[in-house]
């Protein structure tokens, strides 16, 4: 049973226009939820989180919405690059607080292909 | 910083063979974790540990799977045997647990082939 989905495995976009990446979960306990981008033969890299007492969360070109009621977030990339082009992981958690942490549970992936 | 160092970056091995994969964490991060890699189940946690303490090894598929984390700057996983079923990208990730983040910082990874 899956808690994190991202239900495109795949995503083609241009340069410069708007990528947006999907993913839902359903575990109603997660708080935490994070971005990571993931390229060949390497190890998934964080690109952006927020938390579940926000709905919105910007680093430059990159912005995360959180709509908890629907449990469903996305990443949006504007303007896209080519050097974004990757596999990009959704991933959540359910904090216990300080002292320690939780693990993410992640989506299985969206691959990105922005074409110059 | 140098970031989550794994080794080795790479391991064929036959089946029947022990295997052990290393993780140092970031300096400082009180939290390390282990994941798998593979196509059919994707990013799927192994075990994780709390200031060296493990607090969750349910992950790890069977009694073959073993992990120690000695000291706050070292982590192994060890198969023994290993059996081509475990072949996959093995990921050691590290954080620090604060108010503001539960960030976790990912290694390279070590890809094991079991022939």
């Amino acid at each position: 049973d899956q808690q994190v989905k991202q239900n495109s495995p795949s995503l083609s976009v241009q340069e410069g226009r708007i990528s947006i990446l999907n993913c839902d979960y359903t575990n109603s306990m997660f708080d935490y939820f994070l971005w990571y981008k993931k390229y060949p033969a390497e190890g998934p890299t964080f690109l952006i989180s927020i938390s579940s007492i926000k709905d919105k969360n910007e680093d430059g070109r990159f912005t995360v919405f959180l709509n908890k009621s629907a449990k469903h977030l996305s990443l949006h990339i504007v303007p896209s690059q080519p050097g974004d082009s990757a596999v990009y992981f959704c991933a959540a958690s359910a904090s216990e607080g300080v002292g320690g942490n939780t693990p993410l549970v992640f989506g299985k992936g969206t691959r990105l292909s922005v074409i110059a | 910083d140098a970031g989550v160092i794994q080794s080795p970056r790479h391991e064929v091995t036959e089946m029947g063979q022990e295997v052990t994969l290393r993780c140092k964490p970031i300096s400082g991060h009180n939290s390390l974790f282990w994941y798998r890699q593979t196509m059919m189940r994707g990013l799927e946690l192994l075990i994780y540990f709390n200031n060296n303490v493990p607090i969750d090894d349910s992950g790890m598929p069977e009694d073959r799977f073993s992990a120690k984390m000695p000291n706050a700057s070292f982590s192994t996983l060890k198969i023994q045997p290993s059996e081509p079923r475990d072949s996959a990208v093995y990921f050691c990730a590290s954080s620090l647990a604060d108010l503001e983040s539960e960030t976790q910082y990912f290694g390279p990874g070590t890809r094991l082939l079991v022939l």
